[in-house]
């Protein structure tokens, strides 16, 4: 069975410009959350999509967004990108979002020059 | 747990020691618990789970205790070997409006096994 798979592995933009990254989850799960990793923040929550539809959101700025489909698979933005944005953006599948094991993937590394 | 930043608690043990990881969590409601292990340039690996209404779960060479009233989850692992080297977080499932996943991170420990 494949795990999640993020798309691209590595990303180099510019100040100002925006990115979108792709998740596929697990085959048969429907959520996927999305999380940022920086080494002085930790794992923070950006949002979670069940059946296409938001259910939560983290505390972001309304630069970041997403989507999902409806196959599952789920794409992330970020618009005007600032210095700040450089993380590790992490994607997790479950099968139902509640109270269910959430398995990563490897992650989209995105820097920002 | 509280995240520390770039300074992650390090926790040394000698192979074939059994290792204990320790996290305190924040939310006295949280009712699902996560323990992660995430190598370097990987994302994280889920572990174990728990839920509210256990204290204890054991898995392959790996236990988790919970303690509701102290708000305190750790992780053993006997044996520790070489391949257990590596960041492990602890996280919590806060329910948001009774739905979904939106799990909280604890700030990580990083294990390092010495041969």
């Amino acid at each position: 069975k494949a795990g999640v798979t993020q798309t691209p592995r590595y990303l180099i933009k510019t100040r100002g410009q925006q990115v979108t990254l792709s998740c596929s989850p697990i085959s048969g799960h429907r959520s996927v959350s999305w999380y940022q990793q920086t080494p002085g923040q930790g794992l923070q929550f950006l949002f979670e999509y069940f059946s296409e539809t938001q259910r939560n959101k983290g505390n972001f700025p309304g630069r970041f967004s997403g989507r999902q489909f409806s196959n599952s698979r789920s794409e992330m933005n970020v618009s005007t990108l600032e210095l700040g944005d450089s993380a590790l953006y992490l994607c997790a599948s479950s099968r139902q979002g509640m109270n269910t094991e959430a398995f990563f993937g490897q992650g989209t590394r995105l820097t920002v020059v | 747990g509280e995240s520390v930043g770039l300074h992650l608690p390090t926790l040394s043990v000698q192979e074939g020691d059994n290792s204990i990881i320790n996290c305190a969590y924040s939310n006295s409601a949280s009712d699902y618990f996560i323990w992660y292990k995430q190598e370097s340039g990987k994302g994280p690996q889920f572990i174990i789970d728990i839920r509210s209404n256990m204290d204890k779960r054991q898995g392959q060479r790996v236990t988790v205790l919970l303690n509701k009233t102290v708000k305190h989850l750790s992780l053993q692992i006997a044996a520790t070997q070489p391949g257990d080297s590596a960041v492990y977080f602890c996280a919590e499932n806060i329910l948001f409006n009774n739905a979904g996943n939106m799990l909280t991170f604890g700030g990580g420990t990083r294990l390092m096994v010495k041969p």
